[in-house]
C-alpha cells in the first residue's frame, strides 16, 4: 500500500513569492491533515479534513495561507505572500475510520521549505 | 500554552542500554497517546500507542508505561541499538480523528 505522497520533497522562493505544496493520502482515508513543523519542534496543526469538508482550521493564518481538498482526495495548501518566518517542514497526514486503526496518522515525507 | 512537554531534550545511551523518554499532558480529555518516531528527512512513523485503559503496552524493544492519576508516560527502548538513533515524539489526542498535540522532541543518539 502505497503511503501518504507529497511534492515537491523541496522548495527555495524569494520571500512575496506564493508556493503551493501538494498531498496525496492513502487510498481511503476520509480525514487529512496539514501540520507545520519548525525546527527542532513537533509538528503543529494547520488544517484538518473530513472528506472535502475543513472541519478545524483554528490554526490557520488565513491572511496568507489558503488550503483546498476538492473532490475529497487529493489537497493542496498554499501560501501569498511567503515571509521569511514561513520557512519550515510541511507535513502531511492522513486516517481512517476504520475501527482496527481509527486514530493512527500516516505521515508524508514532508516538504521542506526555504524562504529567503 | 503546551498541553504537552516532554523531556529530555536529548539523550545519549550507550548500545545495549535503556532509552527513556518522558512526557506530561493536562488536558484530561485526552485518550490517545501515541509515540512516534522521526528520522532526519522523513516524516514521523507511528512507534507505539496506549489508551487509558492499560497502565503499560509493549511491542518488542518498546514499552510505553502510563500513568493517568499524574498525567504523565513515558517511552522505555531496550537494548538500544545506534539504529535507535532518531528523534522521538510523544503526543496525545482526544480519540476519533482528532488532532495530535506534539511534544517538542528527544534527539536520542545510541552509541557504540
Amino acid at each position: 500500500e502505497a503511503g501518504v505522497v507529497q511534492s515537491p520533497r523541496y522548495k527555495i522562493i524569494e520571500k512575496k513569492q506564493p508556493v503551493a505544496f501538494w498531498c496525496n493520502p492513502i487510498s481511503g482515508h476520509n480525514t487529512l491533515y496539514w501540520y507545520l513543523q519548525n525546527l527542532g519542534q513537533g509538528p503543529e496543526l494547520l488544517i484538518r479534513y473530513e472528506n472535502e469538508e475543513a472541519v478545524d482550521d483554528s490554526q490557520l493564518p488565513k491572511d496568507r495561507f489558503s488550503a483546498e481538498r476538492l473532490k475529497g482526495v487529493d489537497s493542496t495548501l498554499k501560501i501569498q505572500p511567503a515571509e521569511l518566518g514561513d520557512s519550515a517542514v510541511y507535513l502531511c497526514a492522513s486516517s481512517s475510520r476504520d475501527p482496527s486503526d481509527p486514530d493512527t496518522q500516516y505521515f508524508g515525507p514532508g516538504t521542506r521549505l526555504t524562504v529567503l | 500554552q503546551q498541553q504537552v512537554k516532554q523531556s529530555p531534550q536529548s539523550l545519549i545511551v550507550q548500545k545495549g542500554g535503556i532509552s527513556i523518554i518522558n512526557c506530561a499532558y493536562e488536558n484530561t480529555a485526552f485518550d490517545y497517546f501515541p509515540w512516534y518516531q522521526q528520522f532526519p528527512g522523513k516524516g514521523p512513523a507511528l512507534l507505539i500507542a496506549i489508551r487509558p485503559d492499560v497502565s503499560e503496552k509493549k511491542e518488542g524493544r518498546f514499552t510505553i508505561s502510563f500513568n493517568k492519576s499524574a498525567k504523565q508516560f513515558s517511552l522505555h527502548i531496550m537494548d538500544s541499538q545506534p539504529g535507535d538513533s532518531a528523534t522521538y515524539f510523544c503526543a496525545a489526542s482526544i480519540a476519533g480523528n482528532t488532532p495530535l498535540v506534539f511534544g517538542k522532541g528527544t534527539r536520542l543518539s545510541v552509541i557504540a
